[in-house]
């Protein structure tokens, strides 16, 4: 049982073009975040939500917009695709704020995304 | 928000110690210390995590001085199925908590 599930796990598409990515996470965290990794390896965070209100945002083009329909989901949608764009997209949650316990973050598989 | 540094990689062989060491000097009093392991294409898998002294699971032990600017962490009898890039994080539990990932150690492990 998959604990943080993204899809889908390749996405090739071409520029210009709007995409999607979802995310859902059973195991009762309260955050949610959105992570990219570009060609050198680099993790940089994008976003952080925390019970469905955005928390974090690191200066993410406006192109990228997260959602947050309830707290198991964080899906991560991208308007007008551009090369730059690609990398790998992970999606991570952790049980962070009141009565947290661990810093453990579980992460999803990845989603690669090519934009041609 | 605390910086970390790490060697970019590291190598090893079969069966030997390994120990990769963490500099995070400005460390606040509410941070944790945890440790990622990164296989490639998959996500970012936590190790361990500690405040102080030392912290040993089935894995790896993770050693912090009483200082706490800098960590260690020691992953016995290496396979190469260790080879990953090892990943050092520093910070706290509240949900501001941003998850900052550094460059990483590259630990190749060769037979």
């Amino acid at each position: 049982d998959t604990a943080v599930s993204q899809t889908p796990k390749y996405l090739v598409t071409q520029m210009g073009n709007d995409k999607s990515i979802k995310c859902e996470q059973n195991l009762g965290h309260d955050t949610m975040y959105w992570y990219k990794q570009d060609s050198k390896k680099f993790l940089k965070i994008m976003f952080s939500y925390n019970n469905k209100e955005l928390i974090i945002n690191e200066t993410v083009p406006n192109r990228f917009s997260p959602k947050s329909p309830d707290k198991a989901h964080l899906n991560l949608h991208i308007n007008s695709l551009e090369l730059g764009d690609s990398a790998v997209y992970f999606c991570a949650s952790s049980q962070q704020g009141q009565g947290a316990q661990s810093t453990e973050a579980f992460f999803g598989q990845g989603t690669r995304l090519t934009v041609v | 928000l605390a910086k970390t540094t790490q060697p970019i990689s590291m190598d090893s062989y079969e069966g030997q110690e390994v120990n990769i060491t963490c500099s995070h000097n400005n460390i606040a009093t509410n941070d944790y210390i945890t440790w990622y392991q990164q296989f490639p294409s998959q996500g970012p898998r936590f190790i361990i995590q500690g405040y102080k002294t030392k912290v040993t699971n089935e894995v790896a032990s993770l050693f912090i001085p009483a200082d706490r600017k800098s960590s260690t962490l020691s992953l016995p009898r290496v396979s190469l199925s260790d080879t990953a890039v090892y990943y050092c994080l520093v910070g706290g539990m509240d949900s501001s908590y941003k998850l900052i990932f550094g460059s990483g150690t590259r630990l190749l492990v060769r037979p």
